[in-house]
């Protein structure tokens, strides 16, 4: 069984531009949530895709945006590339249900922007 | 939101326990700890939850004080593939769908 799957790996930009970052979610969930994490630094949330809508955000500016898909995968965009942009972007999935209780997120290896 | 503080890092000799502590002291009544680990700037590989009692699977042990202020993730027997940054993450209030993660602890397991 596939985990979370998450594309490009690795990928170098230039200040201004923008990037697509993607993600698979493992098989039966229909959570994605994303998160930015610099170097030296625990995760920090960017938001939560639920039903093809943004569900939550952090603290993030708008240039950061996303979309999930009726196949529940996601994507990351960003926009006018910062210097402070730069950092590994991890993508985890979970499952919404009707039920009240622990919510495990399965997180996929990241994606590592580096902006020049 | 809520808060979770770890030390930064510890040392943990090849065969002996490891026992990692967390204080979410601003935890909410109903919601869950959580543990993972990150090595190499992988992704975070989840280890273990709990609400109130301790919790044990084949990877770790979790130890959380009554008042749910803090709590203890124990590795039995640490071997050198357990070098990682350790997590405990709580949502950052009831209800919400964001975690909090910390800094982390990173521990080195010792031969």
């Amino acid at each position: 069984d596939a985990g979370v799957t998450q594309s490009p790996t690795h990928l170098i930009k230039t200040r201004g531009q923008q990037v697509t970052l993607r993600c698979s979610p493992k098989s039966g969930h229909d959570t994605v949530s994303w998160y930015q994490q610099a170097l030296g630094q625990g995760p920090q949330f960017i938001f939560q895709y639920y039903e093809e809508e943004e569900r939550q955000r952090g603290n993030f500016p708008d240039r950061f945006s996303g979309h999930q898909f009726p196949n529940y995968s996601s994507e990351l965009n960003v926009n006018a590339l910062l210097l402070g942009d730069s950092a590994l972007y991890l993508c985890a999935s979970s499952r919404t249900g009707p039920y009240s209780g622990a919510n495990v997120l399965t997180f996929g290896a990241g994606s590592r922007l580096t902006v020049l | 939101d809520a808060k979770t503080t770890q030390p930064p890092s510890m040392d943990c000799a090849e065969g002996r326990a490891a026992n990692l502590p967390c204080n979410h002291s601003t935890i909410s009544g109903n919601e869950y700890v959580y543990w993972y680990r990150q090595i190499h700037s992988q992704g975070p590989q989840y280890i273990i939850h709990g609400l109130k009692n301790n919790e044990t699977n084949e990877m770790a042990s979790l130890i959380i004080t009554e008042d749910r202020k803090s709590s203890t993730l124990i590795l039995p027997h640490a071997t050198l593939r357990d070098t990682a940054v350790y997590y405990c993450i709580v949502r950052a209030s009831s209800g919400t769908y964001k975690y909090i993660f910390g800094t982390g602890t990173r521990l080195k397991v010792l031969a």
